[in-house]
């Protein structure tokens, strides 16, 4: 019973344009939300997050967005470059948590 | 400097034997975990240690011991292996459990033959 999904297993955008990944969760206990990124043969790295008493957090070329009404997260990453080219996973938690769930990931492939 | 390195990159073992993997962290966290990613490529917590106690241990046979000699080590030994243990395994680390940034290792790519 997956609780975090991303229903995209992969996305291909233009270079400069703009990436849009999409989460959903089924469990509003979870208030806290994170993307890793991760490129192949290597670990899941930190990219953003945003707790539940925001609706948008943005760091340089990327923003998430949180509706929790529709316990839904995006991350947008503007303009889209190459390097952005990874897999990127969607995780939730809640405070006083020691683990994080995470989605299957979206393959995010940018085209130059 | 690596902040999350694990040993060995690659593993191919046949089934029956028992293995280790290892991992080091050198952030002064106090928190550390194993993930499994499997062949469906959902990444699953497997245990968590604060302060080198067993904070979480997920529906793992018990085949599977976490061992935290000190805060900045959790080492993984899986005994009696089996095909299904294929995986990539992550180790991580966080300070203050994971509401933080956690930092994963660069993962073992575990083949049971």
């Amino acid at each position: 019973d997956q609780q975090v999904k991303q229903n995209s297993p992969s996305l291909s955008v233009q270079e400069g344009r703009i990436s849009i990944l999409n989460c959903d969760y089924t469990n509003s206990m979870f208030d806290y939300f994170l993307w890793y990124k991760k490129y192949p043969a290597e670990g899941p790295t930190f990219l953003i997050s945003i707790s539940s008493i925001k609706d948008k957090n943005e760091d340089g070329r990327f923003t998430v967005f949180l509706n929790k009404s529709a316990k839904h997260l995006s991350l947008h990453i503007v303009p889209s470059q190459p390097g952005d080219s990874a897999v990127y996973f969607c995780a939730v938690t809640w405070a006083g948590s020691y683990q994080l769930t995470f989605g299957k990931g979206t393959k995010l492939s940018v085209i130059p | 400097d690596t902040a999350v390195s694990q040993t060995p990159k690659y593993l191919v073992t046949q089934m029956g034997n028992d293995k280790s993997i290892k991992c080091e962290q050198n952030l002064g966290h106090d928190t550390m975990y194993w993930y499994k990613q499997d062949s469906k490529k959902f990444l699953k917590i497997m245990f968590s240690y604060n302060n080198k106690e067993l904070i979480i241990n997920e529906t793992v046979p018990n085949r599977f011991s976490p061992k935290s000699p000190d805060k900045a080590h959790l080492n993984l030994h899986i005994n009696s292996l089996e095909l299904g243990d294929s995986a990539v395994y992550f180790c991580a680390s966080s300070q203050e459990g994971l509401n933080t940034e956690a930092f994963f290792g660069q993962g073992t790519r575990l083949t049971v033959v």
